[in-house]
């Protein structure tokens, strides 16, 4: 199982470019999330779907939009790429509310 | 809104000593909590979870953890660390019975194992 799948595993941007982070789940999970996750910092939510359809703001939103047209692809965009954006990406997802989120393996994001 | 403290963003432990790593919890409603683990360069996996049923909760590897509502705290505890068990910790809590439900993390706990 597959399980969820995040493209590329790591990217190096130019200031200002947008770019598009895949999620894709086979797990039929109702809830998605995105997380970024720096040194010090732990893993701060930035973007969530509870279920298709419906998305909500984190606690990091700022820059960046997410779209839920289905309940297996959760995208994130970065419209206009600043370096304070460089990270680590998770995204995750759950069966249902109240229950344990999922992740996949991460996307490397270096703005330059 | 929930959110979660984990105190000390660094422990050590003697190989074969007590690991105990510190999570106080924020929450409007019964929480749902959990601890992850992450290994270095891996993402995050599930070592156990409280959903409001016994407040004692056994994970995987020798892990376990307390729900104490009175201090709003969820510690995780290993009788014996093992060289393995080095890696960064992560608390989280779910308000489950919120209709705009999501998932908040601590800042995470890096743990050493001393030989």
């Amino acid at each position: 199982t597959a399980g969820i799948t995040q493209a590329p595993t790591s990217q190096i941007l130019a200031a200002g470019r947008s770019m598009t982070l895949r999620c894709t789940q086979d797990m039929r999970h109702n809830a998605m999330y995105w997380y970024r996750q720096d040194l010090g910092l732990g893993l701060r939510l930035i973007h969530y779907s509870n279920t298709a359809g419906t998305t909500g703001k984190g606690e990091v939103p700022d820059g960046y939009s997410v779209s839920r047209a289905n309940t297996d692809d959760f995208p994130l965009t970065l419209a206009s790429a600043v370096p304070s954006q460089t990270s680590v990406y998770f995204c995750a997802s759950s069966a249902a509310q109240g229950t344990e989120a999922f992740f996949g393996q991460g996307t490397r994001l270096t703005v330059v | 809104a929930q959110s979660v403290t984990q105190l000390g963003s660094h422990v050590s432990v003697s190989e074969g000593a007590l690991v105990l790593l510190r999570c106080n919890y924020s929450s409007s409603v019964p929480p749902y909590l959990f601890w992850y683990v992450q290994y270095p360069n891996q993402g995050l996996q599930l070592l156990l979870k409280y959903t409001s049923a016994a407040t004692l909760v056994k994970g995987i590897n020798g892990f376990e953890a307390e729900f104490k509502k009175s201090e709003t705290s969820f510690h995780l505890t290993k009788p014996s660390a093992h060289m393995s068990d080095a890696a960064e910790y992560f608390c989280a809590v779910s308000e489950g019975m919120n209709r705009d439900d999501k998932i908040i993390f601590g800042k995470g706990t890096r743990l050493h194992i001393l030989p």
